[in-house]
């Protein structure tokens, strides 16, 4: 079975700190993707990144990075010199990768972060 | 390029009533999904179209919620009755189906808080 597992509730920190988001996963796939979305008081879900299994260099992207580690199950997320408008719920994700499961995605309970000037 | 719309945004009803959600994917995403998240936790899957038909609808209680995309473009979902634990945010997603083995971005829409008492 599909599972994510998020531990940290919820992180509050100083406008400017750095943050790291933990995310660990299980799954018998041996190719899967793994997703983190953004989730802001207005509700939408937006689309932060996309990994496959046999990709696991990390990632950057401006002041975001993720650190995937197959031998972990691990895809945690870094917010570098965090900011107010990055206060959010983020939720870590997983699907097949197969075509006729890679559309149901698997999220975690979620990590709600308060970002205080 | 306009969203995924849903309403109503915010609804309340008295357990036993009925209710319909609607949703407008973006233009041209043959792919649908329904998911209800309920307070604290990830947004569950209850029920994807691709075009008209139903892929995957195994997490739909069926005896109370129906869905329907009768012109494979917008979808409604209904719960009938309604209990107290269907109160949740149901979000509504799309996208654009590749052919292709692998998974695709979901663009969600803002969400119908539903709230039954």
């Amino acid at each position: 079975a599909q599972k994510v597992t998020q531990a940290q509730t919820e992180i509050s920190v100083v406008e400017k700190e750095d943050v790291t988001l933990d995310c660990v996963y299980e799954t018998r796939d041996t190719t899967y993707y793994l997703f983190w979305y953004k989730q802001p008081p207005s509700g939408e879900l937006v689309f932060l990144i996309r990994r496959n299994s046999f990709d696991e260099q990390n990632e950057i992207s401006g002041r975001y990075s993720w650190n995937f580690q197959k031998s972990t199950s691990s895809f945690n997320f870094t917010i570098t010199a965090s900011q107010v408008v990055d206060s959010a719920v983020y939720f870590c994700a997983l699907s097949g990768y197969e075509y006729s499961s890679a559309s149901k995605i698997i999220f975690g309970s979620g990590t709600r972060l308060s970002i205080r000037p | 390029e306009a969203g995924v719309a849903q309403s109503p945004r915010y609804k309340i009803i008295e357990k036993r009533q009925s209710v319909a959600f609607w949703c407008n994917p973006i233009s041209g995403h043959a792919t649908l999904y329904w998911y209800q998240q309920i307070l604290g936790q990830g947004p569950k899957l209850l029920i994807q179209f691709q075009n008209n038909g139903v892929v995957d609808d195994s997490q739909l209680p069926k005896d109370r919620f129906s869905a329907e995309r009768l012109k494979g473009v917008d979808s409604t979902l209904k719960i009938q009755p309604a209990k107290l634990e269907d109160s949740a945010v149901y979000l509504c997603a799309s996208s654009s189906k590749s052919l292709a083995a692998g998974s695709y971005e979901q663009y969600f829409g803002p969400g119908t808080r539903l709230t039954v008492t």
